[in-house]
């Protein structure tokens, strides 16, 4: 078991520039998450997929946010047409079907929009 | 946005004092946990305490659980400098498929020797 694994785990592009943001989850676990974190906050929940459908998207998410998880498998995000305010660290997580149970974290994505 | 308050903001003790940390919530949850992150890294969790329950314990931590203020506590005690790290909690509802996670703002601990 390696863990839920972001890549990459720095990113810097220039406004206006697309980027793709990729997780690998625990194998067995169905259930995948992504967050959004900035300086001195808590992370905000983006959006949430069960196997490989998308249950929930937050507000928060504009149409130049994207995220897919094809086969259940791994997740990518990607934000188009980057802005300066997209900068954050971006947070996967992953956990197992049943109730009550814990959440395994990523060491995060962390994006500068420059 | 998020559910949750922790308090204090800050926290800074020596070496070997204790460590109390609050969350305060506001809807319905069907459980809370809390989870550590250290400077720039993932979360990691700590603990979980169901919404039945009231107090529980792992190792050095203790968590207790009111659902009638909405509100937790997390005692570290005897603490160590390998503490130093910011202290999230995180509320769970379940609506029909969804159960996110839903972050507070955190206790940002120092320990110092």
């Amino acid at each position: 078991d390696t863990g839920v694994s972001q890549d990459p785990r720095h990113k810097i592009t220039k406004r206006g520039q697309n980027v793709t943001f990729r997780c690998d989850p625990i194998s067995e676990h169905n259930r995948l998450y992504w967050y959004r974190q900035t300086l001195g906050q808590g992370p905000e929940f983006l959006t949430y997929f069960q196997n490989e459908a998308q249950l929930e998207k937050s507000r928060l998410l504009s149409d130049r946010f994207s995220a897919e998880r094809p086969k259940g498998s791994f997740s990518t995000l990607e934000i188009q047409r980057t802005e300066q305010g997209d900068s954050a660290m971006y947070l996967c997580a992953s956990s197992s079907a049943p109730k009550n149970t814990e959440a395994f974290f990523g060491q995060g994505t962390r994006l500068t929009v420059v | 946005s998020q559910q949750g308050e922790e308090d204090p903001q800050a926290l800074s003790i020596q070496e070997g004092e204790n460590a109390t940390m609050n969350c305060s919530y506001k809807t319905s949850i069907n459980n809370l946990q809390w989870y550590r992150q250290n400077s720039g890294r993932g979360l990691v969790h700590l603990i979980l305490i169901r919404s039945n329950e009231r107090e529980k314990h792992s190792g050095r931590l203790r968590v207790t659980l009111d659902t009638s203020k909405k509100s937790s506590s997390l005692l570290i005690t005897a603490s160590r400098a390998a503490d130093t790290a910011s202290y999230f909690c995180a509320t769970v509802l379940y609506t029909g498929t969804a159960s996110k996670l839903t972050f507070g703002t955190g206790t940002r601990l120092q320990v110092t020797l």
